[in-house]
């Protein structure tokens, strides 16, 4: 069965360092997601993406972060300068279309230090 | 503003007990709900979600519009049932927001 993948499964960097977090989605898959729970804490959304552009975005979703999808597989996050509170899980997801069935990559834990 | 609610941030039953997890939304239009599971170090999966109707694993989770409720049931539970539970609404088809619940972490006892 076809999966999302997420690379790397950790990062730690420096706080004030950019960080680039991959997913590979779903091959058909046409929107996609980007969740992050900080540990201990649950579930937040972070962005939709649908057609090349960002379909909704959160309030934690500010300037430091952006997406992208450089090429027809990969999906980007990007956070520009890392704070020590951005230290999280960070999911990926995606979805096929309707009905709706958002398939999880496994993760990347990012550390700040 | 679009709320979901789990009351409970740990259950505990004994095995073969009913077990029920509470989600409870807010949300002024026509809700999508979904329960979600995570097992220990395993990623997230979707397990029910409303509009299909359907039981998953001998999960049932039916829509109360009137008591803005999306409870989990499982007549009778089993130890491999021990996971994460996350309760989520997205807001419309498509690439909508999603808000996702606190979870509960369900420790079904032998």
């Amino acid at each position: 069965e076809p999966e999302v993948t997420q690379t790397p499964s950790h990062q730690v960097t420096q706080m004030g360092q950019e960080v680039i977090l991959r997913c590979v989605p779903i091959s058909n898959h046409l929107y996609f997601y980007w969740y992050r729970q900080i540990l201990g804490q649950k579930v937040e959304f972070l962005v939709s993406f649908y057609n090349n552009e960002i379909s909704e975005k959160s309030e934690i979703f500010d300037d430091q972060f952006s997406v992208e999808r450089p090429d027809g597989s990969n999906f980007t996050l990007k956070i520009r300068s890392t704070k020590l509170e951005d230290s999280a899980m960070y999911f990926c997801a995606s979805i096929a279309g309707e009905p709706e069935t958002q398939y999880f990559g496994p993760g990347t834990r990012l550390l700040v230090l | 503003a679009q709320r979901v609610t789990q009351p409970e941030k740990l259950l505990s039953v004994f095995k073969g007990a009913p077990v029920e997890l509470k989600c409870n939304y807010s949300y002024s239009g026509s809700p999508e709900l979904f329960w979600y599971v995570q097992y220990s170090r395993q990623r997230l999966q979707l397990l029910l979600r409303h509009i299909s109707r359907e039981s998953i694993k001998g999960f049932t989770a039916d829509l109360n519009k009137g008591e803005t409720s999306f409870h989990l049931k499982k007549p009778f539970a089993q130890e491999e049932d021990s996971a994460m539970y996350y309760c989520a609404l997205i807001r419309y088809r498509g690439a909508g927001k999603s808000t996702f619940g606190d979870g509960t972490t369900l420790t079904v006892k032998p």
